[in-house]
């Protein structure tokens, strides 16, 4: 089953309106990833967050963890056409091996209307 | 150079045919990585290799071989596929695989059709 349940699925919004897209993960997390993905292509790398923080800013970008719900939040402020994507959240499981594998959230599709 | 190249972009191949997709970087990672994603669904780990050494298998099918050849060089060997193996075929590196907190850098992926 997915680490990560995004909602919601799909989100439109008019140009310049914030976006809010929600993830709920399931075991316990040393931080939270955001990615992403245009249409067809490869993921981009947005913002990492610690578990011992509480909110994060990139630009536009704000994230937010409560890790008592499980839950993290990506606010991206004044969207912009440009911004029209799919966005997944990321979480690190440790292996029997010692390593880190990724499991992605199920992701937001996100259309910003110009 | 943080950029993750794929070749090719698009692949069409029928169900006896052997192909191979390639994936290279050259920004000094260790770990790198082969995800399956399906349309409107989030990447699928396949494969990770740590090292040049495979580290993880997620139960892939066997028509699917995975290769280091060297720390910059990931290949992926498909053979018999079938029709539902059509997917983006994403690859990835990251500075190891030791860390929770590495970055993910992604390929622009190769489109598969298996006919």
């Amino acid at each position: 089953s997915q680490q990560g349940e995004e909602d919601p699925q799909a989100l439109s919004i008019q140009e310049g309106e914030n976006a809010t897209m929600n993830c709920s993960y399931k075991t316990s997390i040393n931080n939270l990833q955001w990615y992403r993905q245009n249409s067809g292509r490869g993921l981009v790398h947005l913002i990492l967050i610690r578990s011992n923080e509480r909110e994060k800013h990139s630009g536009r970008l704000r994230v937010t963890l409560d890790t008592s719900k499980k839950s993290s939040s990506l606010l991206i402020t004044a969207s912009r056409a440009a911004d029209t994507a799919s966005y997944f959240c990321a979480t690190a499981i440790s292996t029997t091996s010692g390593t880190y594998k990724y499991i992605f959230g199920t992701g937001t599709r996100l259309k910003v209307l110009a | 150079d943080t950029e993750v190249t794929q070749t090719p972009k698009h692949l069409v191949m029928g169900m006896t045919n052997k192909k191979s997709l390639k994936c290279e970087q050259h920004m000094g990672h260790r770990a790198m990585y082969w995800y399956k994603q399906k349309a409107k669904k989030p990447p699928e780990l396949m494969f990770v290799y740590s090292y040049e050494k495979l580290s993880i298998n997620e139960s892939v099918p066997s028509r699917f071989s995975p290769e280091c050849p060297n720390s910059s060089l990931l290949n992926l060997h498909l053979h018999a596929l079938q029709p539902e193996d059509s997917a983006l075929y994403l690859c990835a590196s990251s500075q190891g695989t030791g860390s929770s907190y590495n970055e993910q850098f992604f390929g622009p992926g190769t489109r598969l059709t298996v006919l």
